[in-house]
């Protein structure tokens, strides 16, 4: 079965810099991936989700990820992050019928 | 559209009782799951129901049973709650089981089990 990881557990930034979370899957063939963002107190959200096509994925926000099918990674990127993406980001990967998730990563982001 | 709602919001137990999460979704979704959250663990699937009268195990099933009542409501159910159960729990839907099907998640119950 399929796993995720997500090697950043707590990632603390200041205001404008920029933001790279990791996330990589177990194993290759076609793979249907997203993140999902959970702010303080609120359910969980899509940001963005990439399941063929252009690797380089935009989503909402300003946020991006980008598969990279050799190195089984799919990066969520944010070129200058704000206060307001303090929050949880979970990388999943669909499994057959099933949604597989990571374990998350805490961004605080610092005026 | 209210989206997924679930009910409660919150909820304390003691050992052994029993209750019932109710979840509902307004987005005609054939698919609705159930999640629970650990911090540090992300999140993992308890129960599925891939459509209207078809459940299925997830990676969790230990300790709950589920009932899809119709095509709105999904409700899960804890028979005598144990300590290791208190966490956060998540109701989502999505269209189909399709890949590339988006999730869409309710606002949880926080349940603490004494």
């Amino acid at each position: 079965a399929q796993s995720v990881s997500q090697h950043n557990h707590h990632v603390i930034l200041s205001e404008a810099a920029s933001l790279e979370l990791g996330c990589n899957y177990s194993y290759g063939g076609t793979v249907n991936l997203f993140w999902y963002v959970q702010y303080p107190g609120q359910h969980l959200q899509l940001l963005l989700k990439y399941f063929s096509g252009d690797p380089l994925v935009k989503g909402i926000k300003g946020f991006e990820a980008e598969f990279i099918k050799s190195k089984f990674s799919f990066n969520l990127r944010k070129p200058s992050v704000q206060w307001s993406d303090t929050a949880e980001y979970f990388c999943a990967v669909k499994d057959t019928d099933k949604l597989i998730f990571g374990t998350g990563t805490r961004l605080q982001v610092f005026p | 559209n209210a989206g997924v709602t679930q009910t409660p919001k919150f909820q304390v137990l003691k050992t052994g009782q029993s209750m019932t999460l109710q979840c509902a979704q307004d987005m005609n979704h054939n698919s609705m799951y159930w999640y629970r959250q650990d911090p540090g663990m992300g999140l993992r699937l308890i129960y599925y129901s891939a459509s209207e009268g078809t459940t299925d195990k997830g990676e969790v099933p230990n300790g709950y049973n589920v009932s899809r009542l119709n095509k709105r409501e999904f409700s899960l159910r804890l028979e005598s709650a144990a300590p290791s159960q208190t966490s956060v729990y998540f109701c989502a839907s999505s269209e189909a089981l399709l890949a590339e099907d988006t999730q869409y998640f309710g606002p949880g119950t926080r349940l603490t089990v004494l």
